[in-house]
């Protein structure tokens, strides 16, 4: 079964609005970190914002917000007033805790490819 | 700021040679580095988790004679895709974790390897 589901692989948005980009995970362990990246055609991943399983409140950076529902395991992306250099990739990750502490790998999902339209 | 580089950027090379991927944390230092890869059009896989001083876990699937991992210091991480084959041909992208601590995970600007 997949960690991660993005079940949106691409989006057509008008410039200005806002835009919702879904996100469900699957993990049994209580103690995890949600991430979305943005990737450009370059190839860079850029972070955007972060949740972590026990923070009380929903994360923001900006325009970008997080949507975390904990019961349902969801956590989407919100991006306001979008912007025509929005246009990219975007990438939900997860990394939970693995036995022996220490740092661990994401686990993305497949991507959604946001096209931001004049 | 946290800045991670990769070298080369790019590299082509014939089938059956060996390529080297470095990987640095520019400002900070990292006691775990991790190395991931994306064919295109695809999500990220991660590879393996390197660690300073110790040898590398590698996940499922990935042959770890195949992709020699070395974490010679808390600001270098090497990839060493061995005897590459066309399937190699892929982006690899390395990152990595502060080791003051913090959740967020610090990302190179991949290379692209291409085999011929």
């Amino acid at each position: 079964a997949q960690k991660i589901t993005q079940t949106q692989p691409g989006m057509f948005v008008q410039e200005k609005e806002a835009v919702t980009l879904d996100c469900t995970y699957d993990t049994s362990d209580p103690s995890y970190g949600l991430f979305w990246y943005k990737q450009p055609s370059s190839g860079e991943m850029i972070f955007l914002i972060y949740q972590g399983s026990y923070d009380q409140q929903n994360a923001t950076e900006g325009r970008y917000s997080l949507n975390f529902q904990k019961a349902r395991k969801s956590a989407n992306l919100v991006i306001s007033a979008s912007q025509l250099g929005d246009s990219a990739m975007y990438f939900c990750a997860m990394r939970e805790h693995r036995m022996g502490g220490g740092a661990d790998g994401l686990t993305f999902g497949k991507g959604t490819h946001l096209i931001i339209q004049p | 700021g946290a800045v991670v580089s990769q070298h080369p950027s790019r590299v082509i090379c014939k089938s059956g040679t060996s390529v080297k991927i470095e990987c640095r944390s520019l400002d900070f230092q990292a006691t775990t580095m991790f190395w991931y890869r994306q064919f295109p059009k695809k999500s990220l896989m991660l590879m393996a988790t390197s660690n300073e001083g110790s040898k590398a876990t590698y996940e499922q699937g990935v042959e770890k004679d195949k992709f020699l991992i070395n974490h010679a210091s808390l600001t270098l991480s090497t990839l060493t895709v061995t005897s590459a084959h066309p399937e190699d041909s892929s982006f690899y992208i390395c990152s990595a974790s502060k080791a003051s601590g913090g959740a967020e995970q610090f990302f190179g600007p991949g290379t692209r390897l291409t085999v011929l």
